[in-house]
Formats: C-alpha cells, sequence, structure tokens
C-alpha cells in the first residue's frame, strides 16, 4: 500500500523558515517523480513544485522560487521541502504527491501539513 | 500565465447527470486529469489521459475532451459524490497547472 506522510509544519512568523519532509513507503521511491501542492484555507489546489527521480529536474511555481526548494533523499525514501522568506500568503496545508510524469499526474497524496505564517 | 477554467459550483439531484467542465487552450495538445476532494480530505485522482478511470473509481465517472473543453461526467449521481473537483493539465513548458475547483452539490 502506498504511503505518503509529511510533516514539519506549523506556525512561523513572517520572514522565518520551515522544512518539511514526506516520508513514503509502498512503492519504488526512486522510480517517480514527486510534488508539493498546497491548498490555502478555502481555496483550491496549487501545484508548489517538483522534482525528478534522481534530483537531477527541479520546477517551481513562480510565486515561490529563489525563496523554496525541493529536495528528496532516495536512499531515506523522504522528500523535502526548505521553505525560506515565508510570507502570509503562504498559508496553507501542504502535501506531498506522487506523480507519474514532470507534468502529473498525482496517483497518490499524502494527508497534508498545515503550514500557518503569522505574526 | 495558463489558466484552466472550471465554473464555481454545479447542482444537481440524486440519481441525474453532472457534467463539469474544464477550459484551457492547451488541452488540445495536453492531457487533462480530474480530482476528487472531499472536505478535510486529499485529493483522489478520478480520471487520468482525458478519459481514462485508476481501478477502483466507480464506472459512473468518465471524461472526455473536445477542442478547448474537458468534461468530466458523473451518471447517476450519488449523495457521496458531492465534493470539489479539480482539472488539471500542463502549461506549454510541461509545468502542472489546476483549475479553479468545481463544487459539486447534490441536493
Amino acid at each position: 500500500e502506498v504511503q505518503l506522510v509529511e510533516s514539519g509544519g506549523g506556525l512561523v512568523q513572517p520572514g522565518g523558515s520551515l522544512r518539511l519532509s514526506c516520508a513514503a513507503s509502498g512503492f519504488t521511491f526512486s522510480s517517480y517523480w514527486m510534488s508539493w501542492v498546497r491548498q490555502a484555507p478555502g481555496k483550491g489546489l496549487e501545484w508548489v513544485a517538483n522534482i525528478k527521480q534522481d534530483g537531477s529536474e527541479k520546477y517551481y511555481v513562480d510565486s515561490v522560487k529563489g525563496r523554496f526548494t525541493i529536495s528528496r533523499d532516495n536512499a531515506k525514501n523522504s522528500l523535502y521541502l526548505q521553505m525560506n522568506s515565508l510570507r502570509a500568503e503562504d498559508t496553507a496545508v501542504y502535501y506531498c504527491a506522487q506523480c507519474g510524469y514532470s507534468y502529473g499526474p498525482f496517483d497518490y497524496w499524502g494527508q497534508g501539513t498545515l503550514v500557518t505564517v503569522s505574526s | 500565465s495558463y489558466e484552466l477554467t472550471q465554473p464555481p459550483s454545479v447542482s444537481v439531484s440524486p440519481g441525474q447527470t453532472a457534467r463539469i467542465t474544464c477550459s484551457g487552450d492547451a488541452l488540445p495538445k495536453q492531457y487533462a486529469y480530474w480530482y476528487q476532494q472531499k472536505p478535510g480530505q486529499a485529493p483522489v485522482l478520478v480520471i487520468y489521459k482525458d478519459s481514462e478511470r485508476p481501478s477502483g473509481i466507480p464506472e459512473r465517472f468518465s471524461g472526455s475532451s473536445s477542442g478547448t473543453t474537458v468534461t468530466l461526467t458523473i451518471s447517476g449521481v450519488q449523495a457521496e459524490d458531492e465534493a470539489d473537483y479539480y482539472c488539471q493539465s500542463a502549461d506549454s513548458s510541461l509545468h502542472v497547472v489546476f483549475g479553479g475547483g468545481t463544487k459539486l452539490t447534490v441536493l
């Protein structure tokens, strides 16, 4: 059974940093693109970033470029999102998702971790 | 930036057919995918490659494509189908784009 478990969310002040983690199991992690998708309270889904199987390609939505960094550790079956210079508009539930290709689809999702940026 | 346009809401009575559209200029060239999201839950893929249904998804869910519009059809809607539905595709750079979402209400 595929499982994706996010952790690392919480309350952080504007300008602060946070590192999200996603522990994967039940599939060959190193064979899949992986993504972060977020959902602000009461809003729709927004793709944030994705990373190729070997980490050689990474893509970001314009609003997080230069502030967020996606990475992975295939030996640990783990995906990460380092978030710096956080803003109020980054407040959202962040989902880790397995994708078939760089452009989707998102076959499996974690349950999400809430990031709240507020003073 | 590239956008996918969905109606904010669709309402149907139980047993009727619900159709949710998604429009985008690149849809003739890129596949569309559909996700169902119930309150407090993560999204679930219900249609991939415009019209394919993943295993475990009921047959009443189907997808179709015509020009710049893709459509998710739910035949014989049930109360449990009440949820938000999102289309997803890719822009010209093959980056992920989501539609704004459609709230399906079962009357």
